[in-house]
């Protein structure tokens, strides 16, 4: 049962051109929510979070947006370069402490 | 910081052979490891929660005679694949945690492929 749903598989998006990523979820238990970039042959590495009691988050280039009502989530990449041509994994967890439950990724390709 | 270490980073093996994969934690003490898998195109599907000292918990439909996982000392876990099968071939990324934060920092992973 997938729990973190991903549901575009890719994303082309121009450079200096904005990149959005959606996530949806069906457990309203979670309260954490993470997003990861992967490089192939890499393991991932974390990029942004939010805590259920935000409804945004921002750092730098990335913002991630919360909709608690809808289970659903989104991560902003503005602008975009071509160095963030990889796949984002979004994540959730109940406490912060818990395990992590992945969504199945979405694969960015940034072109010139 | 908080950098993580797979080896080996790809390993091929012969069917009904073990292999064991090492993941290490090399500037922080990792009290809880943990080891995913991840099928192409598919999402990180953990398999085991091991902390430091005590047995791994697995997560349902995982065999633990099959994935048997060491957490010997606060810098290193393994994870050996017993008698090995094609269907194993697969990504395997380990990722550690250290005790009081909630952080997961995750290894580079390692390509098994099972011939």
């Amino acid at each position: 049962d997938q729990q973190v749903k991903q549901n575009s598989p890719s994303l082309s998006v121009q450079e200096g051109r904005i990149s959005i990523l959606n996530c949806d979820y069906t457990n309203s238990m979670f309260d954490y929510f993470l997003w990861y970039k992967k490089y192939p042959a890499e393991g991932p590495t974390f990029l942004i979070s939010i805590s259920s009691i935000k409804d945004k988050n921002e750092d730098g280039r990335f913002t991630v947006f919360l909709n608690k009502s809808a289970k659903h989530l989104s991560l902003h990449i503005v602008p975009s370069q071509p160095g963030d041509s990889a796949v984002y994994f979004c994540a959730a967890k109940v406490q912060r402490w818990g395990k992590l439950q992945f969504g199945a990724g979405t694969q960015v390709v940034v072109t010139p | 910081g908080a950098v993580v270490s797979q080896h080996p980073s790809w390993v091929i093996c012969k069917s009904g052979t073990s292999v064991k994969i090492e993941c290490r934690s090399l500037d922080f003490q990792a009290t809880t490891m943990f080891w995913y898998r991840q099928f192409p195109k598919q999402s990180l599907m953990l398999m085991a929660t091991s902390n430091e000292g005590s047995k791994a918990t697995y997560e349902q439909g995982v065999e633990k005679d099959k994935f048997l996982i060491n957490h010997a000392s606060l810098t290193l876990s393994t994870l050996t694949v017993t008698s090995a099968h094609p269907e194993d071939s697969s990504f395997y990324i380990c990722s550690a945690r250290q005790g009081g934060s909630y952080e997961q920092y995750f290894g580079p992973g390692t390509r098994l492929t099972v011939t």
